[in-house]
């Protein structure tokens, strides 16, 4: 399966910790995003990083990309109760039939406590 | 600018039925894409347009399921003779070109079948 895998699969923090989620993969690729679900419903993205980065920023968010391990993490600093959600990483490959076509692994649940 | 939009919000149907999702890319996106989600599993990759070009189907799981884009903008999914196991989130991206860009997902249509 080209499918990333989160882990862990439940993540339960007090607010203004930090609180890391990591993703493997098995395929090249191209970009991997990192999104996040709240209820289930419609994805938010958060960040996307190529495969020629190696950390990227956005806010209280940081993203790694180890692409000879196949591996990334997602960082969320200083975290708040409205941080509760699932986040999934999904990887988009480097050749293959389907352009664009994203991966998705199954998510971590995030709990934050006020 | 407008996101994705998918409608109805909510769809309950008999086993049996046939029903249509459907989906509003962000305008001068060319790729397409719909994904399901069953209950607290990753996202399935279903069906992908680009342009003009035939639509990648691979991901389509019975021959009940189809869709088409009309100009290259609204696409509709079609379940024919609906299951309960088609119960889901059906959700819609696009992006403005594919494997290189951000994909963005729209609310979803859940999809219930009693």
């Amino acid at each position: 399966s080209q499918q990333g895998e989160e882990d862990p699969q439940a993540l339960s923090i007090q607010e203004g910790e930090n609180a890391t989620m990591n993703c493997s993969y098995k395929t090249s690729i191209n970009n991997l995003q990192w999104y996040r679900q709240n209820s289930g419903r419609g994805l938010v993205h958060l960040i996307l990083i190529r495969s020629n980065e190696r950390e990227k920023h956005s806010g209280r968010l940081r993203v790694t990309l180890d692409t000879s391990k196949k591996s990334s993490s997602l960082l969320i600093t200083a975290s708040r109760a409205a941080d509760t959600a699932s986040y999934f990483c999904a990887t988009s490959p480097d050749r293959g039939s389907t352009l664009g076509r994203l991966y998705f692994g199954r998510g971590t649940q995030l709990t934050v406590w006020p | 600018g407008a996101g994705v939009s998918q409608s109805p919000s909510n769809k309950v149907t008999e086993k049996g039925k046939d029903v249509e999702l459907r989906c509003d890319p962000i305008s001068g996106h060319t790729a397409l894409y719909w994904y399901r989600q069953s209950l607290g599993q990753g996202l399935e990759f279903l069906i992908y347009f680009q342009g003009n070009s035939a639509p990648d189907k691979s991901g389509l799981p019975s021959d009940r399921f189809s869709a088409e884009r009309t100009g290259g903008s609204v696409s509709t999914l079609t379940i024919q003779r609906t299951q309960q196991e088609d119960s889901a989130v059906y959700l819609c991206a696009s992006s403005f070109t594919p494997r290189t860009d951000t994909q963005y997902f729209g609310p979803g249509t859940r999809l219930t079948v009693l």
